[in-house]
């Protein structure tokens, strides 16, 4: 079964400085999908990134970029110049292959900016 | 608001009692997901549904939990005689195929009393 892991509940960053929060899983399948989704105290689940398995160039979106080690099964999130906004829980996911929708979770990693 | 819309935002219920979530999709999405998120817990899938049609139910409780998406209006979640256990924030998400990426609603948070 895949499984989705986070190994770090609480990461805190100064604000305007880069953070990189972990993301590990374990799958047997060679064709998935990967997330990043922020869940702010609103309890709002937005998706910051995507990044499909097939393919080797790391997504990125505007200030948030992935490190996508497929060999390692290693998919983190790095957010440059942290803004308070950016405080959130992250939650990490992974869905399987196309024809598939069932999205696994991680227990997520709550970021906390200083300013 | 064009977006995935849940409600109520907040419900309370006491022991027994039942429980119904509603969820509207996006315009144009058919397809319906319902989440449940415990305390200090990722997301976990319940239940896929397409207009009346149940998809996947794996994920849901064999007892006191049921899911509809009916022809015309929103998709329901409902628990029957919630215990404390249920207490948790429900999310609905929706996209326009089981390919698509998922867009979630504001989640209803359930308080069981």
């Amino acid at each position: 079964a895949q499984t989705v892991t986070q190994s770090q509940p609480e990461m805190s960053v100064q604000e305007a400085e880069t953070v990189t929060l972990s993301c590990t899983y374990d799958t047997s399948e060679s064709d998935y999908y990967l997330f990043w989704y922020k869940q702010p105290p609103s309890r709002q689940m937005i998706l910051v990134i995507r990044q499909e398995a097939y393919k080797q160039q790391n997504a990125t979106e505007n200030r948030f970029s992935v490190n996508f080690q497929k060999a390692a099964k290693s998919f983190s999130l790095k957010i440059s110049d942290s803004q308070l906004g950016d405080a959130a829980m992250y939650f990490c996911a992974y869905r399987s292959p196309p024809g598939t929708y069932k999205y696994i979770f991680g227990t997520g990693t709550r970021l906390k900016v200083l300013a | 608001n064009a977006g995935v819309m849940q409600n109520p935002r907040h419900l309370v219920r006491r022991r027994g009692q039942e429980a119904r979530l509603r969820c509207s999709p996006m315009k144009g999405h058919s397809h319906v997901y319902w989440y449940r998120q415990l305390p200090e817990e990722g997301l976990k899938f319940m239940v896929y549904l397409q207009k009346e049609n149940i998809i996947d139910e794996s994920g849901m409780p064999k007892e006191r939990f049921s899911a509809e998406f009916p022809k015309e209006g929103p998709s329901i979640l409902r628990i029957q005689q919630v215990v404390r256990g249920d207490s948790a924030a429900y999310f609905c998400a929706s996209s326009a195929g089981p390919d698509s990426p998922l867009h979630f609603g504001n989640g209803t948070r359930l308080t069981v009393t």
